[in-house]
């Protein structure tokens, strides 16, 4: 089954405490890509990647990390978490080209920080 | 900075009803435009791409149009039922690497 799989579901954590959230996707996408969406808000770019070793910054990256040393994985590094990250996160993959851009998402990862 | 605009914010409509959701940019040179459902406590699913060259497409009992020149689309739904209530968000890429979403229409039909 075609499939974006981000891991863990919920997460809590403390101020500071280091963390990473997978992204997983089995449909050889090029473009991968992390959200975060809050209420009021909706969602904002955090980074995207547009094929292996090629990351950039979205719209808001303060705080986050990203690698993507292979095509099927991104994962969300937090360095030093803060409270204002406390969000729900989504992470989502397409083929990039041709007509086929439409976004897959992952079902999320609700963290809190406290 | 990009912005996307998606009125109403909420819309309630007995079962039956053919119904209108509105999605506005600000720049219109946009690459495509996508539709998404998202279900509460899910992720986001994509119901209809609209590329910049192309002026609507359909999806069973959804057609989604997009008028670039005016810097808007709509998502049109046919004989609404139960099983469609959700938010239904709009988001624009304007070279296919960052994307700009609207805040959604959280729709609620009524049996």
């Amino acid at each position: 089954e075609a499939q974006v799989t981000q891991n863990p579901r919920y997460l809590i954590t403390v101020t500071g405490k280091k963390l990473t959230v997978t992204c997983s996707q089995n449909m050889n996408h090029e473009y991968m890509s992390w959200y975060r969406q809050d209420p009021g808000l909706g969602l904002r770019q955090i980074y995207y990647s547009m094929n292996v070793e090629v990351t950039d910054k979205g719209d808001v990256p303060e705080g986050y990390k990203v690698s993507r040393k292979e095509k099927r994985n991104f994962p969300l590094i937090l360095e030093s978490p803060s409270p204002n990250q406390t969000s729900l996160y989504f992470c989502a993959s397409s083929f990039y080209g041709q007509g086929r851009e439409k976004l897959f998402f992952g079902s999320g990862t609700q963290l809190s920080v406290l | 900075k990009q912005e996307v605009t998606q009125i109403p914010a909420a819309l309630s409509v007995p079962e039956g009803e053919n119904l209108v959701l509105n999605c506005s940019f600000t720049d219109s040179a946009i690459y495509n435009l996508q539709w998404f459902r998202q279900d509460p406590g899910k992720g986001l699913t994509s119901l209809l791409l609209i590329q910049s060259s192309q002026r609507e497409q359909t999806s069973g009992r959804l057609n989604a149009s997009l008028d670039k020149s005016s810097g808007r689309s709509t998502l049109y739904i046919a004989a609404s039922q139960p099983g469609d209530s959700a938010t239904y968000l709009c988001a624009v890429t304007y070279n296919f690497n960052k994307f700009y979403f609207g805040s959604g229409t959280k729709l609620n039909v009524k049996p």
